[in-house]
C-alpha cells in the first residue's frame, strides 16, 4: 500500500544533543511537510519541498533544518533541541496543486 | 484573531448520538474545507473534503460549508466507540499555495 512513512516513532533525545527525524513516502507525491504539533493544539507547519524547492516558515526558528535528497525521502534536523521542542513531528505528502495531504503517523519527541 | 477557530472540547457523548463539530473561520478566500480525524498517537488521516458551499455526505458523515458565515460542520450520525478520536478542521484556498490552515481540533469521546 501506498503510505508515508516516519521513523522513529518514538525519539529521545537530551537538551542541546542534535536529533534527526526521517520520511519516506511511497505515494511519489512531489511536495512534503514537516509539521509539528503539540498537545491539544493545530499542527504548525515548519517548511515544506515542491519538488527540490525549499519553503520555509517565516517563524520556523533556525534551530529546525530540513534536507530531501530525492522524492521519496525527507529529514528533519533538530540542531540543538531544548525542553520547548517536545512534540508531535508529522511528515505529510501531497500532490501538484492539491489541497490533500497524507499524514504519516508520526514521530513523537522528548527532550530530557 | 486566529484564521481557522475550533473548540477543543472535549465532547463526550453516548453511543448511537448524532454529533455536531464545528469551526469558523475569517479568510473568505477559502475555498476548500476538509476534516481529518487523528486518533491518539497518530497522524491525521483525511476524512471528509468539501469544494465551496453545499452539503457533502459520505456513510454516518455529513460535512457541510456555509461560506456566507464561514462556518462548517462536521455530523456524525450513529456514533459509535470507534469514532473517539480528534477531528480537525482545515481550509485552503485555490489558486497560489494549497496548504491548508488546521484549526485546532476537537476531541471527541463516544462511550457505549
Amino acid at each position: 500500500d501506498a503510505m508515508v512513512i516516519q521513523n522513529p516513532r518514538y525519539q529521545v533525545t537530551q537538551f542541546g544533543k542534535p536529533v534527526t527525524l526521517s520520511c519516506s513516502q511511497t505515494l511519489n507525491h512531489n511536495v512534503m511537510y514537516w509539521y509539528q504539533q503539540k498537545s491539544s493544539q493545530a499542527p504548525k507547519l515548519l517548511f515544506h519541498y515542491y519538488d527540490k524547492d525549499f519553503n520555509n516558515e517565516a517563524d520556523t526558528p533556525d534551530n529546525f533544518q530540513s534536507r530531501r535528497p530525492n522524492t521519496s525521502f525527507c529529514f528533519l534536523d533538530i540542531r540543538s533541541p531544548g525542553l520547548g521542542d517536545a512534540a508531535m513531528y508529522l511528515c505529510a505528502t501531497s500532490g501538484d496543486s492539491s489541497y490533500e495531504q497524507y499524514f504519516g503517523p508520526g514521530t513523537r519527541l522528548t527532550v530530557t | 484573531q486566529k484564521e481557522v477557530e475550533q473548540d477543543p472540547g472535549p465532547l463526550s457523548v453516548p453511543e448511537g448520538a448524532i454529533v455536531s463539530l464545528n469551526c469558523t473561520y475569517s479568510n473568505s478566500a477559502f475555498q476548500y474545507f476538509m476534516w481529518y480525524r487523528q486518533y491518539s498517537r497518530k497522524g491525521p488521516e483525511l476524512l471528509m473534503y468539501t469544494y465551496s458551499s453545499g452539503n457533502k455526505e459520505d456513510g454516518r458523515f455529513t460535512a457541510q460549508v456555509d461560506k456566507s458565515s464561514k462556518y462548517i460542520s462536521l455530523f456524525i450520525r450513529d456514533s459509535q466507540p470507534s469514532d473517539s478520536a480528534t477531528y480537525l478542521c482545515a481550509m485552503s484556498s485555490s489558486g497560489g499555495s494549497y496548504i491548508p490552515t488546521f484549526g485546532r481540533g476537537t476531541s471527541l469521546i463516544v462511550h457505549p
